[in-house]
């Protein structure tokens, strides 16, 4: 079975852009959730879809954004892009009624 | 709150010496869950063990082996005679079971590395 897919791999954009991630979940999973990782704030939950619907999100501003589609692919969104954007995004898929979360290679952003 | 701690946060072995990795962490849930992955250069998070709450048994397997203790708190991961290939960082997590979804709290990582 494939495993969790993230495009681009990497990134990089000026201050002010916005950016469109995506995660390919793993095969009958429906769960999808995003994390950033940075030196400094380490592994930090962004948000979690199931189903097409939003169920958990973590301390973010509103400038990013997510979305699930019907066929569980999900897409996160950083509008007005900062410098300390600049990170890893983590990708994570789990079938949903089980709880470990298998992630992806990440998309390496860099915002300049 | 749910919070997880990584005291060591670098390690440095020689070759076939054995590492234990140190995890504590913090829940006002009785029901809660642990996970350790291990992240290699590449980045992607790799997944090597979940143990639920109600699940104390020691386990084992191959070189790896994970203690988990209730009454301290206490997650910690042990790999025997260690290898260059198991330099990597590797993080403890926690996640609460909630019936809107779960979310991942993560330690800081613990970087190992191993030395030929």
């Amino acid at each position: 079975k494939a495993g969790v897919t993230q495009t681009p791999r990497y990134l990089i954009k000026t201050r002010g852009q916005q950016v469109t991630l995506s995660c390919s979940p793993i095969s009958g999973h429906r769960s999808v959730s995003w994390y950033q990782q940075t030196p400094g704030q380490g592994l930090q939950f962004l948000f979690e879809y199931f189903s097409e619907t939003q169920r958990n999100k973590g301390n973010f501003p509103g400038r990013f954004s997510g979305r699930q589609f019907s066929n569980s692919r999900s897409e996160m969104n950083v509008s007005t892009l900062e410098l300390g954007d600049s990170a890893l995004y983590l990708c994570a898929s789990r079938t949903g009624g089980e709880e470990t979360q298998y992630f992806g290679p990440g998309t390496r952003l860099l915002v300049l | 709150a749910q919070k997880v701690t990584q005291a060591q946060t670098e390690i440095s072995v020689v070759e076939k010496e054995d590492v234990t990795l140190d995890c504590v962490y913090e829940t006002r849930d009785t029901t809660y869950y642990l996970f350790w992955y291990k992240q290699p250069p590449s980045g992607e998070l790799v997944f090597l063990i979940r143990r639920n709450s109600f699940d104390e048994q020691n386990e084992i397997s191959g070189r790896y082996s994970w203690n988990f203790q209730k009454s301290t708190s206490s997650f910690n991961f042990t790999i025997t005679a260690s290898q260059v290939v198991d330099s990597a960082v590797y993080f403890c997590a926690l996640s609460e079971i909630r019936d809107a979804g779960n979310m991942l709290t993560f330690g800081g990582g613990t970087r190992l590395m191993v030395k030929p």
